[in-house]
């Protein structure tokens, strides 16, 4: 049950995009389509961004995507603005019936 | 809408037991699974615990494997975890959170969708 391996930081300024890595196994990330990101605001609980890798919930901005290849998720966002600055978890199924989440990025918009 | 709302926490000794408990409203609580994910202080989110709609099905994390135990009451929309033996790494927020959702048509599990506001657990002497 290792966590998922993400950047503990990124940063770019409006406008720009940005793309975090999370990185795990062919038991979670590698073998499912369950890959989901979440984004927490400081004091905030988290609030779900992306779920089965590329599909976001209703509400949430089209700047925001996500995708996969091999054991390995990314979250980008397009278009960035201030109130992206948040920390992002990537999280997934595993092959143990668990769930796993990444240690967590940083993104500071500057 | 959907509200998850945590209740239970406070400050503990080291190896006494608390119970948390997370109502739930806004949705069929009884046709999804549910999760506990805790926070420590300044760390990342860490899933606990999972029990399926009709509780017959629990799965933990490591850590707590064998000190926590996951259980929901369908007839009282609630959520809840048992923790024994505590430990001061045990010291978190503590989040319910609801797996997935169900459209018309199909259902998508193995995401945490909703969210409770957490309550916080400290295990200090």
């Amino acid at each position: 049950q290792s966590a998922l391996t993400q950047p503990a930081s990124v940063s770019g300024s409006p406008g720009q995009s940005i793309t975090i890595s999370c990185t795990g196994t062919s038991s979670d990330v590698g073998g499912y389509n369950y890959v989901s990101w979440y984004q927490q605001h400081p004091g905030k609980a988290p609030k779900l961004m992306i779920y089965d890798v590329s599909n976001r919930p209703s509400g949430v901005s089209n700047r925001f995507s996500g995708s996969k290849s091999g054991n390995t998720a990314s979250l980008t966002i397009s278009g960035l603005q201030t109130e992206d600055e948040a920390d992002y978890y990537c999280s997934s199924y595993t092959s143990s019936s668990t769930r796993v989440f990444g240690g967590g990025t940083k993104l500071t918009v500057l | 809408q959907v509200q998850l709302v945590e209740s239970g926490g406070g400050v503990v000794q080291p190896g006494r037991s608390l119970r948390l408990s997370c109502a739930a409203s806004g949705f069929t609580f009884s046709y999804y699974g549910m999760h506990w994910v805790r926070q420590a202080p300044g760390k990342g989110l860490e899933w606990v615990a999972v029990i399926s709609y009709d509780g017959n099905n629990k799965y933990y994390v490591d850590s707590v494997e064998g000190r926590f135990t996951i259980s929901r009451d369908n007839s009282k929309n609630t959520l809840y975890l048992q923790m024994n033996s505590l430990r001061a790494e045990d010291t978190a927020v503590y989040y319910c959170a609801k797996d997935g959702f169900c459209s018309s048509t199909s259902c998508y599990p193995n995401h945490f969708d909703y969210w409770g506001q957490g309550t916080l657990v400290t295990v200090s002497s």
